[in-house]
């Protein structure tokens, strides 16, 4: 197993533009999290999923951010328009959940940089 | 509040000195304990869990519920230990981990 994919790795984009970010978790997972990575804030849960059902999202910064799951193997991360700061490493989770307490399993990141 | 604390962002030891990352949290009823890492240009990954009781890679940590503490200790340090550690409680019956800022570890020979 790959283990979770993530693209695109790295992303450049000038303010306002509209930027999507893809995950997709490890096979058999059915819980799936995003994370934001800052120097500021260190490591920030924006929002997660189980069973494709977004669980809680008080994580997301404002409606400029978006999350889907539209199946089990599939999850984007929408932020339009996007701001400079947005600028930051974006981390998609998985795990296979049976209530809490089980290990989540990274991807590489995605670095986003707004200009 | 769910909080956890990791009050060292920078920790800077000698190779075979005694390691100890602090991790103090705040949170209501028994919470679940992890301790991840991410070494330079890898993934962020699980080292160990305060259910389990496992030693990993030398690494112990120990939860102290009068002091609501979960530091990670390891005796002697190795140069490849070097990397950023972040303590993650999880609330007993949810997924939803609150990691800490993190500390830096570094190792020099």
């Amino acid at each position: 197993d790959a283990g979770v994919i993530q693209s695109p790795r790295h992303e450049v984009t000038e303010m306002g533009q509209e930027v999507t970010l893809r995950c997709k978790p490890i096979s058999g997972h059915n819980s799936l999290f995003w994370y934001r990575q800052t120097m500021m804030r260190g490591l920030e849960l924006l929002i997660y999923f189980n069973n494709n059902v977004p669980i809680d999202d008080s994580g997301m910064p404002e409606d400029r951010f978006s999350a889907k799951m539209p199946n089990a193997s599939f999850s984007t991360l929408k932020i339009q328009p996007s701001e400079p700061r947005d600028s930051a490493v974006y981390f998609c989770a998985s795990s296979f959940s049976r209530g809490s307490g089980e290990t989540q399993y990274f991807g590489p990141g995605t670095r986003l940089l707004v200009l | 509040a769910q909080r956890v604390t990791q009050p060292e962002k920078l920790l800077s030891v000698f190779k075979g000195a005694p390691v100890e990352l602090k991790c103090n949290y705040s949170y209501s009823g028994s919470p679940e304990l992890f301790w991840y890492v991410q070494y330079s240009r890898q993934r962020l990954q699980l080292l160990l869990r305060h259910i389990s009781r496992e030693s990993i890679k030398g690494f112990t940590a120990d939860l102290n519920k009068g002091e609501t503490s979960f530091h990670l200790k390891k005796p002697f340090a190795q140069e490849e230990d070097s990397a950023m550690y972040y303590c993650a409680p999880n609330r007993s019956g949810f997924q939803k981990l609150v990691f800490g800022t993190g500390t830096r570890l570094l190792v020099s020979p």
